[in-house]
């Protein structure tokens, strides 16, 4: 079965903009998770979305944002850009949430501001 | 709070075996994962141990000592394909959020 795919691959952007970025899951899986990965502090929870509904935040302004439709697929949004924001945005899926184990990991999309 | 600890590179040699270290503080633990991350790729799930003990799962183990905050991922008969990043992440608390170490970055060489 089709894997975990993210759009876009890679962007470019400059300070203030903002940027929206896709997630769709593996067909029957109703969690999505979000992350962000960079060198410096590795791999960070953004936040889990579960039957269109945030179940899970972690430690991040309100400039990240996110929201999951009836199909599952995800969007996380953030705003105002800020240099700090370039990373890699990973989101993760999985049938029951992030509990259960294992998740499904997009190969990411690579955000760059300047 | 949590603290996650791995070490941030190790190197072995094709054939070996290599065991990574994490340790964690952190309090309400549910359980342990283990992830693998080639270059440029998604992270790929290994294991999770949630009881204490070894389980083995072909070329790699995991193991788990929840009252040391304690957990191992030994690699057995290494190949050049096992180069990668091993990411530590522990589940915390009633909502279960996942909290990444930084990754070990494995060079296995001839």
């Amino acid at each position: 079965k089709a894997g975990v795919t993210q759009t876009p691959r890679y962007l470019i952007k400059t300070r203030g903009q903002q940027v929206t970025l896709s997630c769709s899951p593996i067909s029957g899986h109703r969690s999505v998770s979000w992350y962000q990965q960079t060198p410096g502090q590795g791999l960070q929870f953004l936040f889990e979305y579960f039957s269109e509904t945030q179940r899970n935040k972690g430690n991040f302004p309100g400039r990240f944002s996110g929201r999951q439709f009836s199909n599952s697929r995800s969007e996380m949004n953030v705003s105002t850009l800020e240099l700090g924001d370039s990373a890699l945005y990973l989101c993760a899926s999985s049938f029951s949430g992030v509990n259960t184990g294992e998740l499904f990991f997009g190969e990411g999309s690579r955000l760059t501001v300047l | 709070g949590q603290n996650i600890d791995q070490p941030t590179e190790m190197t072995a040699t094709e054939g070996a075996i290599v065991q990574i270290n994490c340790t964690y503080q952190t309090s309400g633990f549910n359980g342990l994962f283990w992830y693998q991350q080639h270059a440029g790729e998604a992270p790929t799930f290994l294991s999770y141990n949630v009881l204490d003990g070894l389980e083995e799962k072909g070329r790699f183990s995991s193991f788990l000592s929840r009252s040391k905050g304690y957990s191992y991922l030994l690699l057995k008969e290494l190949q050049m394909k096992d180069s990668a990043s091993y990411l530590c992440a522990v589940s915390i608390g009633g909502s279960y959020i996942p909290t990444f170490g930084r990754g070990t970055s494995l060079i296995v060489h001839p």
